[in-house]
């Protein structure tokens, strides 16, 4: 099973501050995404990233967020403008594989407080 | 558009005995993936078994094992002689061929008491 993690594991912020989420894979992917969990909820897929582009995102994934792979290694998700509503565990994925389809294998997380 | 639903939102048993998860999936693909991921208290996603839409050849891993009936849409998990360790919330989850985002159910949480 691939290795990743993410950091912070716990960011606490007021609203309207912007944060940064990062997730760093040990050895080299091609697909990366983000999911969120809203505290005792569903995961809820937010966008995936494959060789430097988005390739999919989902209706939560507005204009407030963003992705990146600035070195080739982290991947990051911003939040310009963080709502009380952003308050969720942010996980960071990847598959193991070359395919999109393969399976996708979670970081532990990042526990987003928006105060 | 995919759904998935997880009916159960808590089950409790006590240890040692057998307990059944019940997942069922809607889709319109003919291809498609299945995958059950167990979130325990410390909060992270733990990978336990994918399945592919045109393989419904059920699997048996120590004392887990699923049953996957395309007739039914249903992907069920069933854990034989529960262990306070298998304590979590569990999530099945279905991803398409033509999209690579994984679509949850709402989880059923589990408890195995001592």
């Amino acid at each position: 099973e691939p290795e990743v993690t993410q950091t912070p594991s716990h960011q606490v912020t007021q609203m309207g501050q912007e944060v940064i989420l990062r997730c760093v894979p040990i050895s080299n992917h091609l697909y990366f995404y983000w999911y969120r969990q809203i505290l005792g909820q569903k995961v809820e897929f937010l966008v995936s990233f494959y060789n430097n582009e988005i390739s999919e995102k989902s209706e939560i994934f507005d204009d407030q967020f963003s992705v990146e792979r600035p070195d080739g290694s982290n991947f990051t998700l911003k939040i310009r403008s963080t709502k009380l509503e952003d308050s969720a565990m942010y996980f960071c994925a990847i598959t193991q594989g070359a395919r999109s389809t393969d399976t996708q294998y979670f970081g532990p997380g990042t526990r987003l407080t928006v105060l | 558009a995919q759904k998935v639903t997880q009916a159960q939102t808590e089950i409790s048993v006590v240890e040692k005995e057998d307990v059944t998860l019940d997942c069922v999936y809607e889709t319109r693909d003919t291809t498609y993936y299945l995958f059950w991921y167990k979130q325990p208290p410390s909060g992270e996603l733990v990978f336990l078994i994918r399945r592919n839409s045109f393989d419904e050849q059920n699997e048996i891993s120590g004392r887990y094992s699923w049953n996957f009936q395309k007739s039914t849409s249903s992907f069920n998990f069933t854990i034989t002689a529960s262990q306070v360790v298998d304590s979590a919330v569990y999530f099945c989850a279905l991803s398409e061929a033509r999209a690579n985002n994984l679509f949850f159910g709402t989880g059923t949480r589990l408890t195995v008491i001592p």
